[in-house]
């Protein structure tokens, strides 16, 4: 089955205390960003790549590292989460950069005490 | 960068009614302009999308109008469903190669009542 996935789903942790969200698909896509998600505002984009080893910001960056070793996986780490990171967070991918569908992941629920 | 406002920001129907949502966009140089359903608990999913070639899209229930010179575009549902019951979010991009980026409105919370 065609699919985007994230891991983990819910996540709580405390301020300061690294963390990785895995995100992985399997259709072959070059475009893959990431997303979060908050009442009021939508979505708003993270950072994103448009291939292996190649990545950009977004509007919100600030707070987040992203890396690209592979085609399928697109890991979103914070180095150090603070409070307002608090979220819900979305991994997509579409097959290329230009105006395609974006496929989303299940999203990955964030709380950060 | 793009702006991208959305309203209403909830929306109530009755069973069978009809639906419409609206979003404006600030950049002219937009000619893409997706809207995705969300549903509890889930990622948001394409539904329709038009590009600015095309002033209106029709998929059985659902369609989307563009206004490229108002710079403002609508979701009609008909004869809506229960099942239609979700977060909707407009979107607008330029669509080129290198410059791509999806900018999303807040989000509509439609309520469809038995």
């Amino acid at each position: 089955e065609a699919q985007v996935t994230q891991n983990p789903r819910y996540l709580i942790t405390v301020t300061g205390k690294k963390l990785t969200v895995t995100c992985s698909q399997n259709m072959n896509h070059e475009y893959m960003s990431w997303y979060r998600q908050d009442p009021g505002l939508g979505l708003r984009q993270i950072y994103y790549s448009m291939n292996v080893e190649v990545t950009d910001k977004g509007d919100v960056p600030e707070g987040y590292k992203v890396s690209r070793k592979e085609k399928r996986n697109f890991p979103l780490i914070l180095e150090s989460p603070s409070p307002n990171q608090t979220s819900l967070y979305f991994c997509a991918s579409s097959l290329y950069i230009r105006a395609d569908t974006q496929y989303f992941g299940p999203g990955t629920r964030l709380t950060v005490l | 960068g793009e702006n991208v406002e959305q309203h209403p920001s909830t929306l109530s129907v009755q069973e069978g009614d009809s639906a419409v949502i609206k979003c404006t966009y600030s950049d002219s140089a937009s000619n893409y302009f997706p809207w995705y359903k969300q549903e509890l608990g889930k990622g948001p999913q394409l539904i329709i999308d038009i590009r600015s070639n095309v002033g209106e899209k029709k998929d059985q229930r659902i369609a989307v109008t563009l206004n490229k010179t108002a710079k403002h575009f609508s979701l009609h549902i008909t004869e809506t469903q229960p099942e239609d019951s979700a977060v909707y979010f407009c979107a607008a991009s330029k669509g080129r190669a290198n410059d791509y980026k999806l900018s999303f409105g807040a989000g509509t919370t439609v309520t469809v009542r038995a």
